[in-house]
């Protein structure tokens, strides 16, 4: 159920912004776009989402294409706390009410 | 406020043997979710809960059982452990809403889990 693209590995400056892209050229007009994230094996956590307008919260920003086929998730000020790999999800709008989870991109944060 | 805790944290289990993954939260949420993520992979659901006494299955539920008996707890049943159960294992809680759509899921730490 490959909904959507992320590359598999970037690196980022410590300090520097994060730009982490996400291909879902078969997003849905009522889907959402989620952003989670797994820190070394930990369960993953909850970062952002967006229907078509561009979002801010305390963690990051996420910018939405006009056409709504791809995304970018914005680390303004990367930390090596920031390593982690980094899931972009398109919900499915079925009755399981679930996240069908890639493999993400692995961002390394680098001092 | 714990949120999600799952018990225990490791096991390793025989071929064959039985074991019960604790899954508590105290968020109130109604859905609660457990998943399984196999080395190098992305998470995978194995069953879901709308609430108490409702339970389905996700995308890998072949091999586990649940039940949801309270809004807190949703333990997950593996009954005849094999080696392609070796994995570690999430669960997670949300409000859920009508819509389906804006609902975030918040995850425990995992229970690693070894067949051998």
């Amino acid at each position: 159920d490959a909904k959507t693209t992320q590359p598999p590995s970037m690196d980022c400056a410590e300090g520097r912004a994060a730009n982490l892209p996400c291909n879902h050229s078969t997003i849905s007009g009522n889907e959402y776009v989620y952003w989670y994230r797994q820190i070394h094996s930990q369960g993953p956590q909850y970062i952002i989402h967006g229907l078509k307008n561009n979002e801010t919260n305390e963690m990051a920003s996420l910018i939405i294409t006009e056409d709504r086929k791809s995304s970018t998730l914005i680390l303004p000020h990367a930390t090596l706390r920031d390593t982690a790999v980094y899931y972009c999800i398109v919900r499915v709008e079925t009755g399981a009410n679930n996240l069908f989870f890639g493999t993400g991109t692995r961002l390394t944060v680098i001092p | 406020n714990a949120g999600v805790t799952q018990t225990p944290k490791f096991r390793i289990l025989k071929i064959g043997q039985s074991m019960t993954l604790q899954c508590t939260q105290d968020m109130n949420h109604n859905y609660m979710y457990w998943y399984r993520q196999d080395p190098g992979m992305g998470l995978k659901l194995i069953y879901y809960s709308v609430g108490a006494g409702i339970t389905d299955k996700g995308e890998v539920p072949n091999g586990y059982n649940v039940s949801r008996s309270t809004t807190e707890d949703f333990p997950l049943r593996l009954e005849l452990a094999a080696p392609s159960q070796t994995s570690v294992y999430f669960c997670a809680s949300s409000y859920g809403t009508s819509g389906w759509s804006v609902d975030t899921q918040y995850f425990g730490p995992g229970t690693r889990l070894t067949v051998l």
